[in-house]
């Protein structure tokens, strides 16, 4: 099965600044999806990426799926309080496999 | 939020003693899952089911076992717990499954001490 990298492992963003987060994997995957945990919560599920190249936005969340359905990407623009927790990637094989990053764990400067 | 319960939702136990960990869905969901997060692994499949009595191991099956006599509740047993399995055990349930893409939706996790 494949294994899904994710970086950076934390990320400490001052309040109003943009980041981004990746997830990579070792073989071409089927879908992507992103979740967010809130600390002291559960993953919760954001969205799901299908094709190749595929961009879609959430308010100040962008996600991107990349042209060989082997990498993606979380953008947050303008970092607010509420942006704290950590996310994660899952990775679906073509095997049905799913398979979770470890998380990049976000904390705002205010 | 799915309609999904966990108890306990905190439990601490000594080493060798067995342990169940129950989840409930109102949802009628076919897929189970339950899943260990442990910091810097992310999270980690023990075992799944598609339905009532069919169930399968995860990547982290070891020591673990499940059940699945209603389509509602989903258990995890171990039989005799270790420290290396003090974690926080999620349980989530799906609509699609694997083949549907398996969006999953998560309970709010059992926090488990082994002493």
């Amino acid at each position: 099965g494949q294994q899904v990298m994710q970086i950076p492992q934390y990320q400490h963003v001052q309040e109003g600044e943009d980041f981004t987060t990746y997830c990579n994997s070792s073989t071409t995957l089927s879908n992507i999806q992103w979740y967010k945990q809130r600390p002291g919560g559960h993953p919760v599920f954001l969205i799901q990426l299908v094709k190749s190249g595929e961009v879609k936005k959430q308010k100040r969340l962008t996600f991107q799926f990349g042209e060989a359905k082997k990498n993606s990407s979380l953008h947050i623009t303008a970092t607010q309080t509420t942006d704290v927790g950590t996310y994660f990637c899952a990775g679906q094989g073509y095997d049905y496999k799913l398979s979770f990053g470890a998380g990049t764990t976000v904390t705002v400067r205010a | 939020d799915a309609g999904i319960t966990q108890s306990p939702r905190h439990k601490v136990t000594e080493t060798g003693t067995p342990v169940t960990l129950r989840c409930h869905q109102t949802e009628n969901h076919r897929y189970m899952y339950w899943y260990r997060q442990d910091p810097g692994h992310g999270l980690r499949l023990i075992h799944y089911s598609y339905g009532v009595k069919d169930t399968d191991k995860g990547e982290v099956s070891d020591g673990y076992s499940v059940s699945r006599s209603k389509t509602e509740d989903f258990l995890l047993t171990l039989e005799s717990a270790t420290s290396s399995q003090t974690s926080v055990y999620f349980c989530a349930i799906s609509e699609e499954g694997r083949r549907g893409g398996e969006t999953q939706y998560f309970g709010p996790g059992t926090r488990l001490l082994v002493l």
